[in-house]
């Protein structure tokens, strides 16, 4: 089975606090993606990774950025967290160089930002 | 702007019943769509894939695609309590996912 894990499931943080969120998959995916998920919003795409050290904005990057330096393990960023993104986080997985498909995601991480 | 649209619901049925979940997208391009479930609180699982027009079966779930008409839909056959959840379809685009905000299905007993 797949595993994608996140660091945490539970995170507070303050306003203008540096925030890392972090993702392991153990499948050798090549591809790895961070979303959030709001009420009425849905889920959406904030940045994407289809091989180490590379990296592609998603729909809402503004406020975060992303680290891929092991093909396993990719970071989220929150450079100052803000009220506003408080949200679930979730980190997803997939094995087709180079596509989005058939995306694996870890169990999530809802941050709340005070 | 990629657009997949569900109805947001709750869909209900009974115990035993045919729930039908349904789909549109609006990238004629879309060649690969998914169906994932999400119960409240927990992220979603991928439970269906289908690329080619028609129907494809896996036990009591069914995926049906009709590109020319730009719709994919969901069957759960023989409804469970169980499968009362958020169903979220997928579609591909050029290089990424694009999620429908999902339907929520409430099976009674």
């Amino acid at each position: 089975d797949v595993k994608v894990t996140q660091s945490s499931r539970y995170l507070v943080k303050r306003t203008g606090e540096k925030v890392f969120l972090e993702c392991v998959q153990d499948m050798d995916h090549e591809n790895m993606f961070w979303y959030r998920q709001d009420p009425g919003l849905g889920l959406r795409l904030i940045y994407f990774s289809y091989d180490v050290k590379m990296k592609e904005k998603g729909d809402i990057p503004e406020g975060y950025s992303v680290s891929r330096e092991k093909k396993e393990r990719f970071s989220l960023i929150l450079e100052s967290a803000s009220t506003n993104q408080t949200s679930m986080y979730l980190c997803a997985s997939s094995p087709t160089p180079g596509s989005s498909y058939e995306q694996y995601f870890g169990p999530g991480t809802r941050l709340t930002v005070t | 702007q990629k657009e997949v649209e569900q109805n947001s619901g709750p869909l209900s049925v009974p115990e035993g019943a045919i729930a039908s979940l349904n789909c549109t997208y609006s990238d004629r391009g879309s060649q690969s769509f998914f169906w994932y479930r999400q119960y409240s609180g927990k992220s979603p699982e991928l439970i269906m894939f289908i690329y080619s027009n028609g129907d494809k079966e896996d036990g009591r779930f069914t995926a049906q695609l009709n590109k020319a008409s730009q719709y994919v839909s969901l069957l759960i056959r023989d409804s469970q309590p169980s499968d009362s959840a958020t169903y979220l379809c997928a579609v591909t685009g050029d290089s990424t996912l694009t999620f429908g905000k999902g339907t929520m299905l409430l099976v009674s007993p």
